[in-house]
């Protein structure tokens, strides 16, 4: 198995509403991200999780709540979100080489096919 | 910090035209290159890499090569086709870095 999975693909939500986003992986790698991406606009990094735990957060607003249940598994909360927030969210994945804080060895990342998120 | 700049777009090429986008990149020590590929509503996929200098990249009929004299990892490909039609960008990882740095993306309609 080679692929991201992202669910689900499509996602219309209320400004009141909460939902999550779902982001699979079992390739064994290690490191997990979500990005965010507007139209017409490169991903803007919004987390990192290695070893499940959270490793960077890019100044996320709060109404984003990450979540790694395991090494296979990435969620992404949202709640209370804003139309401004409506975007296409990229989970991807990549292999890491040696033991928690020993420096990265990257082998390129996996990206998913993305939740395209419209808040109403 | 690191950066990455692409060539504007939009390109627009005729089928089996050569095709070339430009992308330069500004980093400390040694990065990682690549390049995405994101067809319409799609996510992205990588489409080669190189990891140290004089490397080259390829796969799909497409190349690059690292070139660290002129900070440059420039796409080529000999010929086009109307399925090339996509956004290609460009990207840095530095050694100990987990993200990847994004140069603006560069969009590629081909035309039969």
């Amino acid at each position: 198995d080679t692929e991201v999975t992202q669910t689900p693909k499509h996602l219309v939500m209320g400004m009141t509403n909460k939902k999550s986003l779902k982001c699979e992986q079992h390739m064994g790698h290690r490191a997990m991200y979500w990005y965010k991406q507007k139209a017409k606009k490169p991903p803007e990094l919004m987390f990192v999780y290695s070893y499940e735990k959270l490793s960077i957060n890019e100044s996320v607003p709060s109404r984003f709540s990450p979540e790694c249940p395991n090494s296979s598994l990435l969620n992404l909360h949202l709640h209370a979100l804003q139309p401004e927030d409506s975007a296409l969210y990229l989970c991807a994945s990549s292999q890491e080489r040696g033991g928690q804080g020993s420096g990265v060895s990257f082998y390129g990342y996996t990206f998913g096919s993305g939740t395209r998120l419209t808040v109403v | 910090g690191d950066s990455v700049t692409q060539m504007e777009g939009p390109v627009t090429l005729s089928e089996e035209a050569f095709l070339t986008i430009n992308c330069t990149y500004t980093a400390t020590g040694y990065p990682s290159l690549f390049w995405y590929v994101q067809y319409p509503g799609e996510g992205l996929q990588l489409l080669l890499k190189a990891t140290k200098a004089d490397d080259k990249g390829s796969n799909k009929g497409f190349e690059a090569t690292y070139r660290k004299e002129t900070t440059s990892f420039h796409l080529e490909k000999g010929s086009v086709q109307v399925s090339d039609s996509a956004v290609y960008f460009c990207a840095l990882r530095r050694g100990s870095a987990r993200q990847l740095t994004f140069g603006s993306g560069t969009q590629l309609t081909v035309l039969p």
